[in-house]
């Protein structure tokens, strides 16, 4: 089975500053995706970046980018110019790309990050 | 369409009664998730639905609880019997399962239940 670990609970950062979140995964398939996905306190969680695992370029969306190691099985995902509307549970999470109709299709996710902005 | 809706948003029952929550997923959507999200702790799958057919289910997902999806729409969880420990909040997500997949969920806002 597929785990994914977030050994970073809680993480701060100062507006406008750069923050890196760490995730591992450990996994026995080579095709996968991997995504990180924001929940803001008391609102439902949206989706932030994706990488799929056959791309060696690092996916990227505005602010937010990825630094993903196949090899070593690691997924970060770098903040850059950190903005108060950042702060938030951040979830890696995991899904085999291998198509089926009976399994594999679920995320699974790590325990979070908790992004605190500090003004 | 806004997204994925489920109710109620928040229930709170008393130990040993039946609850049941509902979640519609987006319109075009076939795959329908459960999961649960306790305090701290990070979204686990419960259940997933490909149109009507449940083709997975965790061991979390003990005898008192039960999900369906009639005709391949919205979809129901019920907790039979209640406990404490059932208390969390109860995730719903839906996405497509046609080519072009990407493996993206689209998450509901989540119903919390709160077991006294």
């Amino acid at each position: 089975a597929q785990t994914v670990t977030q050994s970073q609970p809680e993480m701060s950062v100062q507006e406008a500053e750069t923050v890196t979140l760490s995730c591992t995964y450990d996994t026995s398939e080579s095709d996968y995706y991997l995504f990180w996905y924001k929940q803001p306190p008391s609102r439902q969680m949206i989706l932030v970046i994706r990488q799929e695992a056959y791309k060696q370029q690092n996916a990227t969306e505005n602010r937010f980018s990825v630094n993903f190691q196949k090899a070593a099985k690691s997924f970060s995902l770098k903040i850059s110019d950190s903005q108060l509307g950042d702060a938030a549970m951040y979830f890696c999470a995991y899904r085999s790309a291998r198509l089926s109709n009976f399994g594999n299709e679920k995320l699974t996710f790590g325990t979070g990050t908790r992004l605190t902005i500090i003004p | 369409d806004t997204g994925v809706s489920q109710n109620p948003r928040h229930k709170i029952t008393k130990r040993g009664q039946n609850v049941t929550f509902r979640c519609d997923p987006i319109s075009e959507h076939n795959r329908l998730y459960w999961y649960r999200q306790t305090l701290g702790q990070g979204p686990e799958f419960l259940t997933y639905f490909q149109n009507e057919a449940q083709l997975e289910k965790s061991r979390l997902l003990s005898d008192r609880f039960s999900a369906e999806r009639p005709k391949g729409s919205f979809s129901t969880l019920e907790i039979q019997r209640t406990e404490q420990g059932d208390s969390a909040m109860y995730l719903c997500a839906s996405s497509r399962g046609t080519s072009g997949y990407t493996g993206e969920l689209f998450f509901g806002e989540g119903s919390r239940l709160t077991v006294l």
